[in-house]
């Protein structure tokens, strides 16, 4: 089972708005990820964390804020968001952050958009 | 240059076919390549990895790697309608992360 469930699967916010976005992963994985996708591009980092610890922040504005509360969950609040900030967000998981042979795998994403 | 590289296409092949989809990545020290394949409005579904040069074979995809001339692709052979989609090439790099290409969309005709 190669699952990241992601929910919920539409958002659609006000600028003032404050909203949470939730990954959850059942396969034992230590690394999950944060990317955004805008219309006809490749994803885009935003976070990595590993062992539950942020290992990396690709200077993400602080309006994101993300949280990793155990090793299955992973979360993506929300505030002051922008219309530019409208994008499908997703969330990927995969056995250890390396180099070599790690596999991620995504979740279906989180159609968000911002009024 | 991009630290990944794909022609963005559209590619266009009629059914049956076997359509070509290329890639080249700027790092030597990477290691570990994968395709992924995006239908419109869904998220990646990984369809192929491979770590050693050579050809990797699935069904009726075949990854090519040639670490040398820095080069990967995949082919897909008897093409079908439900293969169109577009194929995101990623590398990882030497920070640890997932570098994407922008994407070929490719469209099977019937």
């Amino acid at each position: 089972d190669t699952e990241v469930t992601q929910t919920p699967k539409h958002l659609v916010m006000g600028m003032t708005n404050k909203k949470s976005l939730k990954c959850e992963q059942h396969m034992g994985h230590r690394a999950m990820y944060w990317y955004k996708q805008k219309a006809k591009k490749p994803p885009e980092l935003m976070f990595v964390y590993s062992y539950e610890k942020l290992s990396i922040n690709e200077s993400v504005p602080s309006r994101f804020s993300p949280e990793c509360p155990n090793s299955s969950l992973l979360n993506l609040h929300l505030h002051a968001l922008q219309p530019e900030d409208s994008a499908l967000y997703l969330c990927a998981s995969s056995q250890v952050l390396s180099l070599a042979k790690n596999i991620q795998y995504f979740g279906a994403g989180t159609r968000l958009s911002v009024l | 240059q991009k630290e990944v590289e794909q022609n963005s296409g559209p590619l266009s092949v009629p059914e049956g076919a076997i359509a070509s989809l290329n890639c080249t990545y700027s790092d030597r020290g990477s290691q570990s390549f994968f395709w992924y394949r995006q239908y419109s409005g869904k998220s990646p579904e990984l369809i192929m990895f491979i770590y050693s040069n050579g050809d990797k074979e699935d069904g009726r995809f075949t990854a090519q790697l040639n670490k040398a001339s820095q080069y990967v692709s995949l082919l897909i052979r008897d093409s079908q309608p439900s293969d169109s989609a577009t194929y995101l090439c990623a590398v990882y790099n030497q920070g640890g992360k997932l570098i994407f290409g922008q994407g070929t969309e490719l469209s099977v005709k019937p």
